[in-house]
């Protein structure tokens, strides 16, 4: 399996653009995360999708964040308009069961301008 | 709500030396697990050892293990015969048992360094 696979790794955009990135979970998980990675705040987690449902958003930052999970093999996180403390790494990770070892992604370096 | 701490920003160890992270967290929960994950500067995030709070054996895993104090809420890492490869950043993790609160609450992380 090619585990969990993030795009872009790197995304530059200006402060007002819409931002969308991309997960593909490991086949079979039914249980997909985002993460963001910031200096300041560390690793949080943003919402957990089970089923593609979501399942707790509390840790999303403002409605300008939203997430989707259309089928099993492909969630969005999209950031509209974005702004320049946006900037972080934002983390995919997905896992087998509820209780389940989760796997992260590589990654992709949000930076804006 | 779980709080996880690593007091230590930077380690630094030689080659082949041992070093010890250090983490500890707050919880009023009995069952839980505890991650150790490892973020090299790919930025990628690997789980090097994970520890369930209701086996009292401590985790390990080849040159990696815990020391695991439940009454004292202390999770350490152990990296025996340290080699280049393992200079990244750590960060140790909590994660409750059951229920829905399936998230990852993370301690700020410790840059270990590796010289030869």
């Amino acid at each position: 399996d090619a585990g969990v696979i993030q795009s872009p790794r790197h995304e530059v955009t200006e402060m007002g653009q819409e931002v969308t990135l991309r997960c593909k979970p490991i086949s079979g998980h039914d249980y997909l995360f985002w993460y963001r990675q910031t200096m300041m705040r560390g690793l949080e987690l943003l919402i957990y999708f089970n089923n593609n449902v979501p399942i707790d958003d509390s840790g999303m930052p403002e409605d300008r964040f939203s997430a989707k999970m259309p089928n099993a093999s492909f969630s969005t996180l999209k950031i509209q308009p974005s702004e320049p403390r946006d900037s972080a790494v934002y983390f995919c990770a997905s896992s087998l069961v509820l209780a389940g070892l989760q796997f992260f992604g590589p990654g992709t370096r949000l930076t804006v301008l | 709500a779980q709080t996880v701490t690593q007091s230590q920003p930077e380690m630094s160890v030689q080659e082949a030396e041992t070093v010890t992270l250090s983490c500890t967290y707050d919880t009023s929960e009995s069952d839980y697990y505890l991650f150790w994950y490892k973020q090299p500067p790919s930025r990628q995030m690997i789980l090097v050892i994970r520890q369930e709070a209701y086996k009292q054996q401590n985790a390990t895993e080849n040159r990696f293990s815990v020391n695991f104090q439940k009454a004292a809420k202390s999770f350490s890492l152990k990296i025996s015969d340290s080699q280049l490869g393992d200079a990244a950043m750590y960060f140790c993790a909590y994660r409750s048992y059951t229920g829905t609160a399936s998230k990852l609450t993370f301690g700020t992380g410790t840059r270990l360094q590796v010289t030869l």
